[in-house]
């Protein structure tokens, strides 16, 4: 079965420094990855996913198939990027249709 | 449009009594999931509805969770004698279509907590 691991519950930085959630999946093939957002009082919602290649608030994420990664990225990160992210993992069609989510990082970013 | 709406976003219940978490999907999204968020836990999926298919109910953590979809539109998951271990999080999210791109959108959540 794919899985999802964000090994850091917590991270936390200054205003202006780098950001990086590390992401890891477990699964054999080609996955389709995305990583979402949730802030302060508000609903979970998509930040950005692998296959747009796009950079969204900042942030970007690359896939590495042969590390298995899908780290999010951000070079100077805002307050407002305070938030609980979740990685999460779908596989193509003949597979899953339920994405499987990682535990989250919390990211605190200090004034 | 509008969102995904679940209703109520705060439960108080006491241990022993069943209750009932409502979702309203968007209109026209196909696919609708329920997930379980608990803190230190992430998501954790329930169970899942594609259109007029039979449920996947592999999430279920035990016999006393159930769901149903009316309609192919809204659902209704059912907790019943609930345990304290039943306080989390009960997320509906909806979907259009199966590919493996459609992002999932969520709803507000509701908030269950078992005294």
């Amino acid at each position: 079965a794919q899985r999802v691991t964000q090994p850091e519950k917590l991270l936390s930085v200054f205003k202006g420094a780098p950001v990086e959630l590390k992401c890891n999946y477990s699964y054999s093939g080609s996955p389709e990855l995305f990583w979402y957002v949730q802030y302060s009082r508000q609903r979970l919602q998509l930040l950005l996913r692998h296959i747009s290649r796009e950079s969204i608030k900042g942030f970007t994420a690359d896939l590495n198939k042969g590390e298995t990664s899908f780290h999010l990225k951000k070079p100077f990160a805002q307050e407002e990027d305070s938030a609980m992210y979740y990685c999460a993992l779908k596989v193509p069609p003949g597979g899953s249709y339920i994405p499987t989510f990682g535990r989250g990082t919390s990211l605190i970013v200090h004034p | 449009g509008a969102g995904v709406s679940q209703s109520p976003s705060n439960k108080v219940t006491e241990k022993g009594k069943d209750v009932e978490l409502r979702c309203d999907p968007i209109s026209g999204h196909t696919a609708l999931y329920w997930y379980r968020q608990s803190l230190g836990q992430g998501l954790e999926f329930l169970i899942y509805f594609q259109g007029n298919s039979a449920p996947d109910k592999s999430g279920l953590p035990s016999d006393r969770f159930s769901a149903e979809r009316t309609g192919g539109s809204v659902s209704t998951l059912t907790i019943q004698r609930t345990q304290q271990e039943d306080s989390a999080v009960y997320l509906c999210a909806s979907t259009s279509g199966r590919g493996g791109n459609s992002p999932l959108h969520f709803g507000n959540g509701t908030r269950l907590t078992v005294t």
